[in-house]
């Protein structure tokens, strides 16, 4: 079972550079969303998705993109990295509108802005 | 305002002695809660949930109590295990809402030594 897959593992980007952190899942979630978790801190929320075509903000978007064209995939997008970005980036899903259900999280992307 | 707050970040404990992990609540439209596991380099998992309309649920060596006139609820490990040295987040969900989004404490790291 895959569950829910994030690329690339490792990242080090130049400040001012652009990259997409992809996301997939295989268990037909509806909800699907993107935290940031820094040293120290727990797991802030940046953008989230309740289906295909429906995105909203979470508390920190600010410098983040989405979209949502299938159920499976969430991708993240960072504009123009800062080195305020460097973080461990999850993803995770679970079915929409079950929020006794717990959500699944990928293992992460490291991300270091130079 | 940090409406999820889990006050030690840290705790260090004998194997098999209990493992008690507190986390405080300030929204009390707040009425579904989660613990989650986090090794390093993985994903958090699920570990145990409760419901607010009950004040105990045991999972085998993981209970979580919820204290809602205190806005508090503790996990409970007994007997701990080395293995169970991790970091733990506590979540906090709004039920029948259609955000879903999830409020996360910053996290308590559990060492549980031989």
């Amino acid at each position: 079972n895959a569950g829910v897959t994030q690329t690339p593992k490792f990242q080090v980007l130049k400040t001012g550079q652009s990259m997409t952190l992809q996301c997939a899942q295989d268990m037909n979630h509806e909800y699907m969303s993107w935290y940031r978790q820094d040293p120290g801190m727990g797991l802030r929320l940046i953008h989230y998705s309740v289906g295909a075509g429906i995105t909203d903000q979470g508390e920190v978007p600010n410098g983040y993109n989405v979209s949502r064209s299938t159920t499976e995939d969430f991708p993240l997008r960072l504009l123009s990295a800062a080195p305020s970005q460097t973080s461990v980036y999850f993803c995770a899903s679970r079915p929409y509108d079950r929020e006794d259900q717990p959500q699944h999280f990928g293992d992460g992307t490291r991300l270091s802005i130079l | 305002d940090q409406q999820v707050k889990q006050n030690s970040p840290s705790l260090s404990v004998q194997e098999g002695r209990i493992s008690i992990l507190n986390c405080d609540y300030t929204n009390s439209m707040f009425d579904y809660f989660l613990w989650y596991k986090k090794y390093p380099a993985e994903g958090p998992t699920f570990l145990i949930s409760i419901s607010s309309i009950k004040d105990k649920n045991e999972d085998g060596r993981f209970t979580v109590f919820l204290n809602k006139s205190a806005k508090h609820l503790s996990l409970h490990i007994v007997p701990s295990q080395p293995g169970d040295s991790a970091v733990y987040f506590c979540a906090a969900n709004t039920l029948n809402t259609n955000a879903g989004k999830s409020t996360f404490g910053d996290g308590t790291t559990l060492t549980v030594k031989p």
